[in-house]
């Protein structure tokens, strides 16, 4: 069964970055598209973007355009969510899913990130 | 961007009724559409997918239906294990896009 294990809770600065790491267990991560979604408190769910380790392309939502960078490390079985220039619109949950077909099977347990001095 | 509009933002119903929950897409998304079941601090779990397929182990009483613009999930035989929030998720084109959100309550 694929699992999707996440890196943990994160209390960053305003104006730094943060990386949050989603690892693939049971299977190769070049088998799916890894998309990554923000849940802020209280709140529903945005679909930031997805990368396809096999060839690290990508598509990202407008807003995340200059937020968000997706990468993959294929020998690690890992896909990584960037996030630059944090502010406290940025305090979120952070969630990596998996879909070739476009709906999400599988789910990371999510990681929250608070931006605060 | 496609829009997707969910409908009712709350619901509040008695064990064993029977709730619909409806989304409308701002164009036709070609029933590229999924529901999903999210309980507080959990992940979302995926229930319905090509509008109208059960994925595997959700029970029964859950069901999709619809096409074109308009879809809905419906809960047959409410069960308290079914307290939780619903979205809905169009994947028919990039960006992806998710509803507001349902939560349902029991009465």
């Amino acid at each position: 069964e694929v699992q999707l294990q996440q890196s943990g809770a994160e209390l960053v600065r305003p104006g730094t970055s943060v990386k949050l790491s989603c690892k693939v267990s049971g299977d190769t991560i070049t088998a799916y598209y890894m998309h990554f979604v923000k849940q802020r408190p209280g709140q529903g769910l945005e679909w930031i973007g997805r990368i396809d380790p096999e060839d690290d392309s990508t598509k990202y939502a407008e807003k995340f355009k200059n937020k968000a960078t997706l990468t993959a490390d294929t020998s690690s079985n890992t896909a990584y969510l960037k996030l630059s220039s944090l502010t406290s619109e940025d305090t979120a949950t952070y969630f990596c899913t998996t879909g070739n077909s476009g709906y999400f099977d599988y789910w990371g347990q999510g990681v929250m990130v608070t931006v605060s001095s | 961007d496609i829009q997707m509009t969910q409908s009712p933002a709350s619901l509040s119903a008695s064990l064993g009724e029977t709730v619909t929950i409806e989304c409308r897409a701002s164009e036709d998304i070609y029933n590229g559409l999924a529901w999903y079941q999210q309980k507080p601090g959990k992940s979302p779990q995926l229930l319905i997918y090509n509008a109208n397929s059960l994925h595997t182990g959700v029970p029964s009483r859950f069901s999709g239906s619809g096409s074109g613009t308009q879809y809905s999930l419906k809960i047959n035989s409410l069960q308290s294990e079914d307290v939780a929030s619903y979205f809905c998720q169009q994947y028919y084109d990039y960006p992806y896009t998710f509803g507001a959100g349902t939560k349902l309550e029991l009465k």
